[in-house]
């Protein structure tokens, strides 16, 4: 089992520029999220999903965009990146009926 | 909004000495969580309390929930090395399972 999976590893990008962060998972939760986490910051919500075809805006999500493409897979896009983006991009899961999460590996990315 | 709260932001201690973090929120929490992220790495999570007063341990860290469930502390006896890293408290956002809320952590160095 992989748990929670996250490609890529690092990504340089220049303003302007757009990509997609991916996240899989096969633990056959329903919940998924993304988190950005600054240094001094914590963890602060992007989006989540509660379940396939279902997406909610966390705490940051202006410059984002997601989608929920299965059950296994949310990804995150950035349509036109910005310096103010630059951080480390965690995805999570959670089960049904229990609050604790289980994270990704992370995606530094770097917005020059 | 809601706001949890972690202090201190960062302390170093020498190998041996006890180390604590605090953790307060600005409402009544149902449960709180406690995640620890390596240097690198991202957050595992280490324990749940729900109850009022509520007091668990895991080998040499002693967690602790608030008896008015708005605070809570992690006291680690004895660090060692292994124990260097960021550790997170989050509690959930409104009542529900959805949404976490993290504190911006307390980093622990570990000076052998």
């Amino acid at each position: 089992n992989a748990g929670v999976t996250q490609t890529p590893k690092f990504q340089v990008l220049k303003t302007g520029q757009s990509m997609t962060l991916q996240c899989a998972q096969d633990m056959n939760h329903n919940s998924m999220y993304w988190y950005r986490q600054d240094p001094g910051m914590g963890l602060r919500l992007i989006y989540y999903s509660a379940s396939e075809g279902t997406t909610d805006k966390g705490e940051v999500p202006n410059g984002y965009n997601v989608s929920r493409l299965n059950k296994r897979e949310f990804s995150l896009r950035l349509e036109s990146a910005a310096p103010s983006q630059t951080s480390v991009y965690f995805c999570a899961t959670r089960r049904d009926t229990a609050y604790e999460q289980y994270f990704g590996p992370g995606t530094r990315l770097t917005v020059t | 909004g809601q706001q949890v709260m972690q202090i201190p932001q960062y302390q170093h201690v020498q190998e041996g000495e006890d180390f604590t973090t605090y953790c307060n929120s600005s409402t009544t929490l149902s449960n709180i969580q406690w995640y620890k992220q390596r240097p690198g790495g991202h957050p595992v999570f280490l324990i749940q309390l729900v109850k009022s007063g509520e007091v668990k341990k895991q080998k040499r860290l002693t967690f602790q929930f608030g008896e008015a469930k708005k605070n809570s502390s992690l006291h680690i006896t004895a660090t060692q090395t292994t124990d260097v890293g960021t550790y997170f408290c989050a509690g959930p956002v409104g009542g529900g399972y959805n949404k976490l809320i993290f504190g911006a952590g307390t980093r622990l160095a570990v000076h052998p």
